[in-house]
């Protein structure tokens, strides 16, 4: 069975630090890995995705993620943050059904 | 080109009622995921449709079930509402064989409380 964990329920970062957002993940198999980002009110939005390749992905908004195969882990980055990057941010992994099962989410507040 | 659309964007229904929710895929998708997400949780996967079928379904009684139509739009609906049932609701749409590949297209999901 697959599943993916997110340790941290709140993570605080001043603006211009750079920010982690912790992901783990339990998979059978090749993992195809995601994360999402959802404003208050509003559905998910796309950032990035690993299915092979190069360990460090980079996504839309200056996002990156780097997938490590022997810690299981799939943390979300960004160099500087900004005060608009502060939203609930969720990785995600698919099955072999190709579906998606989603941690339960970080919200991210980046401090003016 | 149109993303995913969703109807209504909120419903309040009564326990005991029956509601429709409306999903529209994004342009050149033709597989329609359904996904239950409670307040401060992570989105759960109720079922998906391909082919106007039920391809697979996620931990959620028979209350819940759906359609798809040769257009490839979806309806999810849930019977004998429960107080437990409120929730953002959202579809999420793939191209078959391409879903893992170009990510999943989420609309804005429809709000359900019921009361």
């Amino acid at each position: 069975a697959q599943s993916v964990a997110q340790p941290e329920d709140q993570v605080n970062v001043a603006e211009g630090n750079p920010l982690t957002v912790k992901c783990t993940y339990s998979v059978s198999g090749n993992p195809y890995l995601f994360w999402y980002v959802q404003y208050p009110n509003r559905g998910l939005q796309f950032l990035l995705k690993y299915i092979t390749g190069d360990n460090l992905v980079k996504g839309s908004y200056g996002f990156e993620a780097e997938f490590n195969k022997s810690q299981t882990s799939f943390h979300l980055k960004k160099p500087s943050a900004l005060v608009s990057d502060s939203a609930l941010y969720f990785c995600a992994v698919r099955d072999m059904g190709n579906n998606l099962f989603f941690g339960t989410g970080t919200r991210l507040t980046v401090i003016p | 080109d149109a993303g995913v659309t969703q109807s209504p964007t909120h419903l309040i229904k009564t326990r005991g009622q029956q509601v429709t929710l409306r999903c529209s895929p994004k342009s050149g998708h033709d597989t329609v995921s359904w996904y239950q997400q409670a307040l401060g949780q992570g989105p759960q996967f109720i079922f998906q449709y391909y082919e106007e079928e039920e391809r697979q379904r996620g931990n959620f009684p028979d209350r819940f079930s759906g359609h798809q139509f040769p257009n490839y739009s979806s309806e999810l609906n849930v019977n004998a509402l429960l107080l437990g049932d409120s929730a953002l609701y959202l579809c999420a749409s793939s191209s078959t064989g391409t879903g893992s590949l170009y990510g999943y297209t989420f609309g804005s999901g429809t709000r359900l409380t019921v009361v």
